[in-house]
């Protein structure tokens, strides 16, 4: 059984502070990683994806890649309340070019 | 502007009523995904398609049936043998060819039993 795990937290956090979400993976073979925000009641968006190991930054968000240690995180610097959401992780099957494998997710509050 | 659109936005179902709930997408995407989501919890794959006419069922299909008739629809049918179909429901759909590719949501249906 492939799996994606994530911390379901909440995980809160100070306005201004680094937020760290983390998620690991057993499908050695996965290419391609993504990370979604939902907000209650709404659909997921993505937000970051990554392909190759090391950092991807877009504005506020980094997202970390550890092949080796089937490990992808995201961190988002100076956190502001409307972070506040829960985050997906997702991983692409080997065996399936068209399948995403997904975490529950991580509960991230960000307290003003 | 391209998107997905699902409707409705909310839907009531009745004890042993069949309900439909439409997914249209003009992304020209040829792989489209229907997953459940219960409060707290995370997505469930009901159903995918990855070509036009061809689905295959995903963890949960028991109690739903679709349809992959044209390339930009994937109705979802929730039947009477679906026993707890109190839900939010999300439509996704991804361009074929390349794995690199995230997908894209709809807005979600939330159906109650009533």
């Amino acid at each position: 059984q492939k799996e994606v795990e994530q911390n379901s937290g909440p995980l809160s956090v100070p306005e201004g502070a680094i937020a760290s979400l983390n998620c690991t993976y057993s499908d050695r073979g996965s290419q391609s990683f993504f990370w979604y925000r939902q907000y209650s009641g709404k659909s997921p968006e993505l937000i970051m994806s990554i392909y190759s190991n090391g950092d991807k930054e877009d504005g506020r968000f980094t997202a970390q890649l550890n092949k080796a240690s089937q490990y992808v995180s995201l961190l988002i610097r100076d956190s502001q309340p409307s972070d506040s959401a829960t985050y997906l992780c997702a991983v692409n099957q080997e065996d399936s070019n068209y399948q995403l494998i997904w975490g529950a997710g991580t509960k991230l509050i960000i307290k003003p | 502007d391209g998107g997905i659109t699902q409707s409705p936005k909310y839907l009531f179902r009745k004890e042993g009523q069949n309900v439909t709930l439409s997914c249209e997408q003009n992304l020209n995407h040829d792989a489209m995904y229907w997953y459940r989501q219960d409060p707290g919890q995370g997505l469930r794959l009901i159903y995918y398609s990855q070509i036009v006419n061809d689905f295959q069922k995903g963890d949960i299909a028991e109690g739903y049936s679709v349809s992959r008739e044209k390339k930009e629809s994937f109705p979802l049918t929730v039947t009477s043998a679906q026993k707890n179909p109190t839900a939010f429901y999300l439509c996704a759909s991804r361009p074929g060819g390349s794995v690199n590719y995230g997908y894209t949501f709809g807005s979600g249906t939330r159906l109650t039993v009533v």
